[in-house]
């Protein structure tokens, strides 16, 4: 079956540019939206934004300036970059796949915690 | 931007209990709304997708129902699984999820 691993690193200094990959395995990446979510300790679900395949991409508007994700069809793989980020972007980052009609998010990676520290 | 606004925030339920937990929606959505169910330290699991339809492999008790602004999700007889956090998504404008609510023993 379709898996999604996250990685990346785990520490990343204020005003830098996080940076995850999320690898797809078990089927292809060609068709649905692949996603990144992230949660900050203790707190709620936060959508950061999603690319088709063929490269469209939506990006939650309070995110929008800092946010860029791409996708490699040909390693299975879709990346995330988060710039000038600050402790506030400390979190547990999540990749997800969504179903093309009702963007429902029904296979994530386990999740990756990114901590903002100098 | 849509806002997620969940009630309760938190609840305390026993085993065998029906519970209903409430999704409103700033502004219209149709049926464009998700359910999930998260434990500690896991990623989250899709329960419900447009409002009303069970995910594969997701036990009946759990169901979905509403449109427009309102939604519910009942669990219709609580089994120890089932204490955890349950949000809401909404995927009409952008996406966002409500702010979460946790189910106790």
């Amino acid at each position: 079956q379709v898996q999604l691993q996250e990685s990346g690193p785990g520490l990343v200094k204020p005003s830098e540019t996080l940076s995850l990959t999320c690898t797809v395995s078990g089927g292809s990446i060609t068709s649905y939206y692949w996603s990144w979510m992230r949660q900050p300790p203790g707190k709620g679900l936060e959508w950061i934004g999603y690319i088709y395949y063929s490269g469209n991409t939506n990006y939650n508007p309070s995110l929008k300036s800092r946010v860029t994700i791409s996708v490699d069809t040909s390693k299975t793989q879709f990346s995330l970059k988060l710039s000038s980020v600050t402790a506030a972007d400390t979190a547990v980052y999540y990749c997800a796949r969504a179903t093309n009609d009702w963007l429902a998010f029904h296979i994530w990676g386990q999740g990756t915690m990114v901590t903002v520290s100098s | 931007d849509i806002q997620m606004t969940q009630s309760p925030s938190s609840l305390s339920a026993s085993v065998g209990d029906r519970v209903t937990i409430t999704c409103r929606a700033s502004q219209n959505i149709n049926s464009y709304l998700n359910w999930y169910q998260q434990k500690p330290g896991k990623a989250p699991k899709l329960l419900i997708y447009a409002a009303s339809s069970l995910q594969g492999g997701v036990p009946s008790r759990f169901s979905g129902s509403g449109s427009g602004t309102d939604f519910t999700l009942t669990i219709s007889s609580l089994q120890p699984e089932d204490f955890a956090t349950y949000y809401c998504q909404q995927s009409y404008s952008a996406l966002t999820f409500g702010q979460g609510t946790r189910l106790d023993i």
